[in-house]
């Protein structure tokens, strides 16, 4: 089972490009999330979906975009890199149906280094 | 603000017990959740405490007191690949994961 699969694993960035990172899902959750990970920091959101056509602003969504189009697929750009943008981003999945407790599954992640 | 605390970093014997502590300050309280992250890697699922007491599963245990904002997640018969760091999250009133920076756990031989 591929649950949630995240590309690229690793990237490094020019400042001022733009970059999608890849997000696919198979386990047909309604939930989908973007993190950015730092050390010495708690994940924090970037943006979330709660269902195919809608997305949010989580704690920290200056400077990317989400799209959710389908169930499976949740796609993060970054329109022009800052070199505050260097992290780790983490793709997340939950089954916000009854029963659920909503854990969350991960991607592997991205780590993207913007220069 | 919202808060979560837990220690940076924590020390442990192979074949001991440890427990990483965690106390949060949020506003409101839909349930606290424990993950474990080894380097590199993402992270997973451990447990999901929604009432007071203890829940038990395996080697591991994890502990919730609503009323001192509080919990622990207690290690048994530690291993070697439980070296590990463990995230505590909690999910607020609007049903928002607010994450710890997480416990970076050492186990020694």
């Amino acid at each position: 089972t591929a649950g949630i699969t995240q590309a690229p694993t690793s990237q490094i960035l020019a400042a001022g490009r733009s970059m999608t990172l890849r997000c696919t899902q198979d386990m047909r959750h309604n939930a989908m999330y973007w993190y950015r990970q730092d050390l010495g920091l708690g994940l924090r959101l970037i943006h979330y979906s709660n269902t195919a056509g809608t997305t949010g602003k989580g704690e920290v969504p200056d400077g990317y975009s989400v799209s959710r189009a389908n169930t499976d697929d949740f796609p993060l750009t970054l329109a022009s890199a800052v070199p505050s943008q260097t992290s780790v981003y983490f793709c997340a999945s939950s089954d916000s149906g009854s029963g659920s407790t909503g854990e969350l599954f991960f991607g592997e992640g991205s780590r993207l280094t913007v220069l | 603000g919202q808060n979560i605390d837990q220690p940076t970093e924590m020390t442990a014997t192979e074949g001991a017990i440890v427990q990483i502590n965690c106390t949060y300050q949020t506003s409101g309280f839909n349930g606290l959740f424990w993950y474990q992250q080894h380097a590199g890697e993402a992270p997973t699922f451990l447990s999901y405490n929604v009432l007071d007491g203890l829940e038990e599963k395996g080697r591991f245990s994890s502990f919730l007191s609503r009323s001192k904002g509080y919990s622990y997640l207690l290690l048994k018969e530690l291993q070697m690949k439980d070296s590990a760091s463990y995230l505590c999250a909690v999910l607020d009133s609007n049903y928002q994961l607010i994450w710890g920076a997480g416990t970076k756990l050492i186990i020694k031989p």
